[in-house]
């Protein structure tokens, strides 16, 4: 059974940093590429970021372009996206969630349930 | 950025009704269009990818249809269950992005 579960999220304050973590289980984690994926409180989607399955390459929206790094470490099936000079546009659940492509962000088959991130004063 | 324009933003139907969402891209995406349910307080859901593939384990009367620039999300026969926020997602450019959503609700 896949399972993703995220960890990490939290209350920071603007222009602070936090490094959110996802346990992937259940499947050959380096056949998929990865993403992260938010939800701003009562509003819709918005992609985040996507890593390849070999970590070679990797995919920003503009919108976290230069704050934010994803990563991951095939040998412990784990995905990161460190986020740094956080503002209060990134309160947001966090997704972790996998692509069906191992190469790319096509489609994302499995979620996991999110992190909640809160950038506040 | 390719926009996702979905409408309607949520409507209101009876058990059993046939309903339809529509997506529209700003430009030509060919069939790189995926369809995902969210119900409240869960993760999103991959019902359809490829403009027209069913995911598997999800009903079939859920169906997916267009390309180009658009496209339909049909439920033939709707169920209690299928109450949620429905997104159209296209994959043709970086960056992915979403439609705004719909949300359905029983009548």
């Amino acid at each position: 059974e896949v399972q993703l579960l995220e960890s990490g999220g939290g209350l920071v304050q603007p222009g602070g940093s936090l490094r959110l973590s996802c346990a992937a289980s259940g499947f050959t984690f380096n056949g998929h590429a990865m993403n992260w994926v938010r939800q701003a409180p009562g509003k819709g989607l918005e992609w985040v970021s996507a890593i390849s399955g070999v970590g070679d390459s990797k995919y920003y929206a503009d919108s976290v372009k230069g704050r934010f790094t994803i990563s991951r470490d095939n040998s412990k099936n784990m995905l990161y996206l460190q986020m740094n000079s956080l503002r209060a546009e990134d309160t947001a659940l966090y997704y972790c969630a996998r692509d069906r492509s191992p190469m790319a962000a096509i489609s994302q088959d499995y979620w996991g349930q999110g992190t909640l991130v809160t950038v506040s004063s | 950025d390719i926009q996702m324009t979905q409408s309607p933003s949520s409507l209101s139907a009876s058990v059993g009704d046939r309903v339809t969402i529509t997506c529209q891209a700003s430009q030509d995406i060919r069939n790189y269009l995926n369809w995902y349910q969210q119900k409240p307080g869960k993760a999103p859901k991959l019902l359809i990818y490829d403009a027209s593939n069913l995911e598997t384990g999800v009903p079939s009367r859920f169906s997916g249809g267009g390309s180009g620039t658009d496209f339909t999300l049909t439920i033939s026969s709707l169920q209690p269950e299928d109450i949620a926020t429905y997104y159209c997602q296209q994959y043709d450019n970086l960056p992915l992005t979403f439609g705004g959503g719909t949300k359905v609700e029983i009548k």
